[in-house]
């Protein structure tokens, strides 16, 4: 099992709020990374560091910390938000990275 | 624009090598890593090392290390990953990411371009 726990699937109504968690160790002495995954495409990055958005994603997105914990949020879930959601870190020992084990949002 | 292209699918047989690359264009190579992540049939994201392009340093998951080799060529703007004794558990699609790390309160890393992918089948 990973050192990033995430729920395996959460599901969301369409418009509404959505929290997705990813719980470890070191994320009280790292910023964490989320990337959304569609079938058969590859990863792509969502929010990283603080809560900081790559050029190209809806504001929809956002991230927070507290704790060993890791938020990633979504205002107003879109149909084309179903997806895979990884989060990534730094490893306990600090020394390699890790991925959560994902969760599957579900739009509803 | 910035892009990750990567080699073709493969088929090998147990215990041979693989061996899959990646040719970045589009920015400054040596600005950043390239990280190689895995992902087996049903299964989750398996980060599994990354290396520096400037230098060439490398930092390889505990679970590759003394099995993988992460090269990079900055003449060419390539970078290479082979993996040495197949099994069959290594079924997977390999990618390759453009990678950045920053610091606030917090060091943080992150992964903000990626390859398509390169399937790979092990089997006998």
């Amino acid at each position: 099992s990973s050192e990033l726990t995430q729920d395996p699937a959460v599901s969301v109504a369409l418009g509404q709020t959505v929290t997705i968690t990813c719980q470890g160790d070191s994320l009280r002495s790292y910023y964490g990374s989320w990337y959304q995954q569609k079938p058969g495409q590859a990863p792509v990055l969502v929010i990283y560091g603080k809560n900081y958005r790559p050029s190209g994603i809806p504001d929809r997105f956002s991230g927070s910390t507290s704790g060993d914990t890791a938020s990633l949020t979504i205002s107003g879930a879109q149909a084309e938000d179903e997806a895979d959601y990884y989060c990534n870190c730094r490893d306990k020992s600090g020394d390699h990275l890790v991925f959560g084990g994902g969760t599957k949002l579900t739009v509803l | 624009q910035v892009q990750l292209v990567q080699s073709g699918a493969q088929v090998k047989r147990p215990g041979a090598s693989l061996k899959v690359s990646c040719q970045a264009s589009g920015y400054t190579f040596t600005d950043y890593y390239i990280h190689w992540v895995r992902q087996a049939p049903g299964q989750g994201l398996e980060w599994m090392g990354w290396i520096g392009s400037k230098r060439g340093d490398t930092n390889y998951a505990q679970k590759f290390q003394g099995r993988a080799t992460m090269t990079r060529d900055t003449s060419i703007g390539t970078a290479d990953m082979v993996l040495r004794g197949l099994r069959s558990d290594d079924t997977a699609v390999y990618y390759c990411a453009r990678g950045d790390y920053g610091s606030g309160k917090y060091y943080y890393y992150y992964m903000d371009v990626w390859g398509k992918g390169t399937a790979v089948t092990v089997s006998s």
